[in-house]
């Protein structure tokens, strides 16, 4: 089962415009990270924030994690269509990573 | 440095049968886990393997092994193998521990028919 959920399940955007993706979690975290995964493809990092931090940024990237809400976001700004993939929130217990279900982005040029 | 690699990319096999799928870490890093990732179940952990030993297990059955090897290479084996193994396996690497960042192959894609 998943720890986390993530909302919207997908979302549709124009080039330029903003994405903004939420992920909440259950239980008490050390660090909370953010992949990228095209269609079908292995899964890259994009930014791990810890649990002391409230907001990190990493080029068009933006994110921030509120502890007592259980809840991150990530922003990114800007969007192109190269930005279109699944997103998702990943949360280390132990030596596992809980993901996310994970959200849908498309870009449209 | 070399990413992560996982052979084979593809594979498709009949139910009752195995399958035997590898990975090799990232030069220097340690920690090998797997992942399966299925539309319905969406990313799940499998196990989690440290200077040779499994050191985490997620809720899956016995059929779903693995090991590693003294150059931190990995391989997970499915046995029996059933419709619903059909999946995206995932192998990542870190350093040390799964609290860092890992660092994910491109998967192999198995169908089972």
């Amino acid at each position: 089962s998943q720890q986390g959920e993530e909302d919207p399940q997908a979302l549709s955007i124009q080039e330029g415009e903003n994405a903004t993706m939420n992920c909440s979690y259950k239980t008490s975290i050390n660090n909370l990270q953010w992949y990228r995964q095209n269609s079908g493809r292995g899964l890259v990092h994009l930014i791990l924030i810890r649990s002391n931090e409230r907001e990190k940024h990493s080029g068009r990237l933006r994110v921030t994690l509120d502890t007592s809400k259980k809840s991150s976001s990530l922003l990114i700004t800007a969007s192109r269509a190269a930005d279109t993939a699944s997103y998702f929130c990943a949360t280390p217990s132990g030596s596992r990573l809980t993901f996310g279900e994970g959200t849908q982005l498309t870009v449209n040029p | 440095k070399a990413g992560v690699t996982q052979t084979p990319r593809y594979l498709i096999k009949t139910r009752g049968q195995q399958v035997t799928l590898s990975c090799s870490p990232i030069s220097g890093h340690r920690s090998v886990s797997w992942y399966q990732q299925t539309p319905g179940q969406g990313l799940q952990f499998l196990f989690e393997y440290f200077s040779e030993t499994q050191r985490n297990k997620g809720n899956f059955p016995g059929r779903f092994s693995g090991r590693q090897f003294s150059n931190s290479r990995s391989e997970m084996n499915v046995s029996t193998l059933e419709l619903g193994d059909s999946a995206l396996y995932l192998c990542a690497s870190s350093p040390g521990t799964a609290q860092e960042t890992q660092y994910f192959g491109p998967g192999t894609r198995l169908l089972v028919l």
